[in-house]
């Protein structure tokens, strides 16, 4: 079952607006994992936070988690076309094992 | 590194016949495998777990007997789809992780389409 809830659903801007997106989970966490599935294609790994990090960069991204309101958030800055793209969060739980939980994920269309 | 290969990227097969999808760590061994099933603008369901030598563990409300998955090696999993119903069209992705601190490698995804 999906654990995780993210919001926006959809989120549409124009190129170098930053994009934020959001993510809830339920349960106690290893770790936390963004990807991005562009239409058709299979998932790719952006970054992983562990459950005793707060905020983690990459490049253009900067994710946080909240393990106190069990909450995730990606930020991606200066967005381009490229961006275009479904974000989905993940997590890898103390009693998955190595399952991912995958959230909703969040549309991403960013406007040339 | 860490490349999962997944084929065939789509098949089209009629209803009643069986359909097998390959997913293939080319770079690294992996004892377990994942597949999941993704409706159109749905997130990842997780179907199954494979396991290396011996049987899959299926989530609740998996028919095991539909499904059929093989990891007859530290490179290969198998997912069968048997006696395919327009149904079970639906996009199926693998994966596996080499090391879990790096997170999780996708195959590139099935589109099975059911006619």
């Amino acid at each position: 079952s999906q654990q995780g809830e993210e919001d926006p659903q959809a989120l549409s801007i124009q190129e170098g607006e930053n994009a934020t997106m959001n993510c809830s989970y339920k349960t106690s966490i290893n770790n936390l994992q963004w990807y991005r599935q562009n239409s058709g294609r299979g998932l790719v790994h952006l970054i992983l936070i562990r459950s005793n990090e707060r905020e983690k960069h990459s490049g253009r991204l900067r994710v946080t988690l909240d393990t106190s309101k069990k909450s995730s958030s990606l930020l991606i800055t200066a967005s381009r076309a490229a961006d275009t793209a479904s974000y989905f969060c993940a997590t890898d739980g103390p009693t998955s094992g190595s399952r991912l939980t995958f959230g909703e994920g969040t549309q991403l269309t960013v406007n040339p | 590194g860490a490349v999962v290969s997944q084929h065939p990227s789509w098949v089209i097969c009629k209803s009643g016949t069986s359909v097998k999808i390959e997913c293939r760590s080319l770079d690294f061994q992996a004892t377990t495998m994942f597949w999941y099933r993704q409706f159109p603008k749905q997130s990842l369901m997780l179907m199954a777990t494979s396991n290396e030598g011996s049987k899959a563990t299926y989530e609740q409300g998996v028919e095991k007997d539909k499904f059929l998955i093989n990891h007859a090696s530290l490179t290969l999993s198998t997912l069968t789809v048997t006696s395919a119903h327009p149904e079970d069209s639906s996009f199926y992705i693998c994966s596996a992780s080499w090391n879990r601190v790096d997170g999780y490698t996708f195959g590139s995804g099935t589109r099975l389409t059911v006619v």
